[in-house]
């Protein structure tokens, strides 16, 4: 079966340190990644996908940046965080025909 | 531009009663309609889903209608329990250029049933 590992949990950094939060899925080949950010009465949001090793695509300009190094790793990365990145992210995968998503637990980070 | 509106935004349901939660979007181009529920802490699971091409899907105690020329879905959870209390977001989906779909989320539900 497949599964989904985001980590860490939760993470607290202070403004201008780097950040990278990783995620791996198993259980399946090829699949399509995408990392969110879930704000307090604003539902999901899209940061960025990526259907291929080295292929990402971002929705929003924004602080952040995403890699794909391996088919089914992602890592979404700051060089200089800011106090307005902080928020629960979401790490995500979906087959090659889309359809279901499938969401990591999360990871709360807060910037101080 | 929202263009997955969720209403209500929050919602108290009796035990044993129908809750209830809508949904609007505006881009045509969405073809797939999923709900998710989600727990303090923790990441959305899908909960049930439909494609515009079926009217009504029901799978246990839950329910989705989909009126696609009004551009409206909902979800019914019938029987409600406690333990049904979460959020609950619904999304529409859409395939990207180049490949990968996108879902747009609503701004999610917060559903508390009540003994």
């Amino acid at each position: 079966s497949q599964t989904i590992h985001q980590w860490p949990a939760t993470l607290v950094q202070p403004v201008g340190s780097p950040l990278s939060l990783e995620c791996t899925v198993e259980g399946t080949s090829n699949p399509n990644l995408y990392w969110y950010r879930q704000a307090a009465g604003r539902g999901l949001q899209l940061l960025f996908y990526s259907v291929g090793i080295g292929q990402i695509s971002s929705e929003v300009p924004q602080n952040l940046s995403a890699s794909r190094p391996q088919d089914r790793q992602f890592i979404l990365s700051s060089k200089k965080l800011l106090l307005s990145d902080s928020g629960f992210y979401l790490c995500a995968w979906t087959d090659r025909g889309g359809g279901e998503a499938f969401f990591g637990q999360g990871t709360r980070l807060t910037v101080v | 531009q929202q263009q997955v509106k969720q209403s209500p935004q929050s919602l108290i349901v009796q035990k044993g009663g129908i809750s209830i939660i809508n949904c609007a979007y505006e881009n045509t181009a969405f073809d797939y309609f999923p709900w998710y529920q989600q727990f303090p802490g923790k990441g959305p699971a899908l909960l049930i889903a439909i494609r515009p091409d079926v009217s009504e899907k029901k799978e246990g105690r839950f329910t989705i209608s989909f009126n696609k020329s009004a551009k409206q879905f909902s979800l019914h959870i019938m029987d409600s329990q406690p333990g049904d209390s979460a959020t609950y977001f619904c999304a529409a989906s859409r395939e990207l250029t180049g490949g990968g779909n996108k879902l747009t989320f609503g701004t999610g539900t917060q559903l508390k049933v009540e003994l």
